[in-house]
């Protein structure tokens, strides 16, 4: 079975400041691990991607992430906030192989403080 | 190139009646996946259609359905409503080759409000 723990319902950064978003996945088999950020009443759109390539990943935004298996970890990453990065952040996994649906966390709402 | 659009965008129900949402597609992308979000949640999988015909399902009870049509847009049912059923479905679709990817593509999708 597939899933992920996000660390922290809501994160709270400064403007300019390091943002950093947990993400703990459990899976059986080698996955694929998605971010996707949701602004308020809008859909999901895809952060970024693991496909098994490289461990570190750069996505759209300034954000960046990195797969690490020893810890079964994919924490989100952007060196700088921005205050348009105030949103909800969602962590997804899935399987390399079989059923491709996403099993998402409970979300990580950001707040960017002026 | 158009994404992803549902219909309705809000819609309130009452208990035990029937809903039925819509999905066009983006252009290009053969599967639909349909996910339900409530409130302070993440997207919990209801299921997916692939050339018409449902191609995985979570852990829903039989009253939510579902239909794909050869244009690739597709429609959510759920009959019997109740009030947990309240929430924001969302519906993504994904074009060929990412299926081993599963990058998906969403929509705003439909907030549901059963009284």
């Amino acid at each position: 079975a597939q899933s992920v723990t996000q660390l922290g319902s809501h994160v709270s950064v400064s403007e300019g400041a390091l943002v950093l978003l947990r993400c703990n996945y459990s899976s059986s088999v080698p996955p694929y691990l998605f971010w996707y950020v949701q602004y308020p009443n809008q859909g999901l759109q895809l952060l970024l991607k693991y496909t098994s390539a490289a461990t570190l990943v750069k996505g759209i935004n300034g954000f960046e992430a990195e797969f690490k298996k020893s810890e079964t970890s994919f924490h989100l990453t952007k060196p700088s906030a921005h205050m348009s990065d105030a949103a909800e952040y969602f962590c997804a996994v899935r399987t390399q192989t079989g059923a491709n649906n996403l099993f998402f966390g409970t979300g990580t709402r950001l707040t960017v403080i002026p | 190139e158009t994404g992803v659009t549902q219909s309705p965008t809000h819609l309130i129900k009452t208990r035990g009646q029937q809903v039925t949402l819509r999905c066009s597609s983006q252009s290009g992308h053969n599967t639909v996946s349909w996910y339900q979000q409530a409130l302070g949640q993440g997207p919990q999988f209801i299921f997916q259609y692939y050339r018409e015909e449902e191609n995985g399902r979570g852990n829903f009870p039989p009253r939510f359905s579902g239909l794909q049509f050869p244009n690739y847009s597709s429609e959510l049912n759920v009959n019997a409503l109740e009030l947990d059923d309240s929430a924001l479905y969302l519906c993504a679709s994904s074009p060929p080759g990412t299926s081993s990817t599963g990058e998906l593509f969403f929509g705003e999708g439909s907030r549901l409000t059963v009284l």
